[in-house]
């Protein structure tokens, strides 16, 4: 059964800071793996989709790596603005169904 | 374009009620999910239909979670009866494109609150 893990749960960081969330799965047999983004009260955006055959995605300030035979996968923001402040979830779909196993997030704060 | 939208964004009911949730996905897209985040837990898949047939609902928690996709369009998910155990944060997403390269769409969700 394939789990999904994040650390931290929380981050505070000040602002112009580079920072990286991690993510764990157990079952290294998935398709993708996507790192979403959501702000209170509003649902999930997805920032980046890293397939199973590729090693890391970048879009602007996000780097997020995926690494299958350890289970892990990191996300990479640089120079954190206060407007990155939000829940970061990862979540890898595997080979069986179209399902989503999502981490429960870590709650990214940055301080001006 | 619109994105996926959820009614209501909020809703209060009493144990024992029934609490209809909707959902509109993008226009186009044949895949259309629904998933749940309770208080303290990470989000959870209920089940996906694909057009209006029922591709997998494995992780609709029991048989009072009734959901529909008519024509193949909107969708619903009803509780009948609520219980407690049951609030959380309902969400709906939808996709054009299956496989490796598929990307979800995530509505705004609908708090559920059952007192």
């Amino acid at each position: 059964k394939q789990e999904v893990t994040q650390i931290p749960a929380a981050l505070s960081v000040p602002e112009g800071e580079n920072l990286v969330l991690n993510c764990s799965f157990t079952d290294s047999a998935i398709y993708n793996l996507q790192w979403f983004r959501q702000d209170p009260g509003k649902g999930l955006t997805s920032l980046l989709l890293i397939q199973s055959s590729q090693r890391e995605q970048t879009s602007g300030r996000l780097n997020a790596s995926l690494d299958k035979s350890s289970g892990r996968s990191t996300l990479y923001i640089a120079a954190s603005q206060p407007g990155d402040s939000a829940t970061y979830l990862c979540a890898v779909k595997g080979n069986q169904g179209g399902k989503l196993i999502f981490g429960q997030g870590t709650e990214l704060s940055v301080k001006p | 374009e619109a994105g996926v939208t959820q009614f209501p964004s909020h809703s209060v009911i009493e144990k024992g009620q029934t609490v209809t949730l909707r959902c509109d996905p993008i226009s186009g897209h044949d895949n259309l999910y629904w998933y749940r985040r309770v208080m303290g837990k990470e989000i959870k898949f209920l089940l996906h239909f694909v057009k209006e047939s029922k591709q997998d609902e494995s992780g609709m928690p029991n048989n009072r979670f009734l959901a529909e996709r008519t024509g193949g369009t909107y969708s619903t998910l009803k509780v009948q009866p609520a219980e407690l155990e049951d609030s959380g944060v309902y969400f709906c997403a939808s996709s054009q494109e299956r496989g490796v390269r598929e990307k979800l769409f995530f509505g705004s969700g609908t708090q559920l609150s059952v007192l």
